[in-house]
């Protein structure tokens, strides 16, 4: 069964930085793209950045570009998003989705409970 | 960016009743190549994480009933539920994978009871 979960979730303050984790099972990491999506409260899905299988590719909305950065690391089977110089408008619950293929960019097939990152003072 | 709007934001329906879902993309979304229209629908119930339903358009994800069906091509689509059911009240999303940079999905149909 495929599982994926995500944690490192919380409150920051604005300009405060966060690193989300995303602990995949029941498939071979690897061999597949992930992506973080989030939803702010009340509000609909926004993609946010996007990684390869082989993670010599990455991916971010213009949002995020320049203050996010996803990574992965097949040997201990996580995948990351670090998130710095935050902003209120980053506060949403933060989801790990599996796409279907290695190069990704396409639809995803799993997606995590998801993690919430309230940013405020 | 490729922008998706869906219609309504809402409906309520009836149970056992026919629900229909709209989806516009303001591109189209049809590869020529292969004649594959690039969208997906998700499920998103109260307090949990999306799950997909359907890909490409039509393909129905395994497990999925088979009172959710998808049609549609080029810039317009739908989803349809033929037969309400109660376990069925959740909020909606398509999702464009034509254009990956970025990926895009509507701004979502709540469906209830009425």
């Amino acid at each position: 069964e495929v599982q994926l979960l995500e944690s490192g979730g919380g409150l920051v303050r604005p300009g405060g930085s966060l690193r989300l984790s995303c602990a995949p099972s029941g498939f071979t990491f690897s061999n597949y793209a992930m992506s973080w999506v989030r939803q702010a409260p009340g509000e609909g899905l926004e993609w946010v950045s996007s990684i390869s299988g082989s993670g010599g590719r990455t991916y971010y909305a213009d949002s995020v570009k320049g203050r996010f950065t996803i990574s992965r690391d097949d040997s201990k089977n996580t995948l990351y998003l670090e998130m710095n110089s935050l902003r209120d408008e980053d506060t949403a619950v933060y989801y790990c989705a599996k796409f279907v293929t290695l190069s990704g960019g396409d639809y995803f097939d799993y997606w995590g409970q998801g993690t919430l990152v309230t940013v405020s003072s | 960016d490729i922008v998706m709007t869906q219609s309504p934001d809402s409906l309520a329906v009836s149970l056992g009743e026919r629900a229909t879902i709209n989806c516009k993309s303001s591109q189209s979304v049809l590869y020529s190549s292969n004649n594959k229209n690039y969208l997906a629908w998700y499920q998103q119930k109260p307090g949990q994480p999306p799950k997909l339903l359907i890909y490409w358009a039509s393909t129905r994800e395994s497990g999925v009933p088979d009172r959710f069906s998808g049609s549609g091509s080029g810039t317009e689509f739908t989803l349809t539920i033929s037969s309400l059911q109660a376990e069925d009240v959740a909020v909606y999303y398509c999702q464009q994978y034509y254009n990956t940079l970025p990926l895009t999905f509507g701004g979502g149909t709540k469906v209830e009871i009425k």
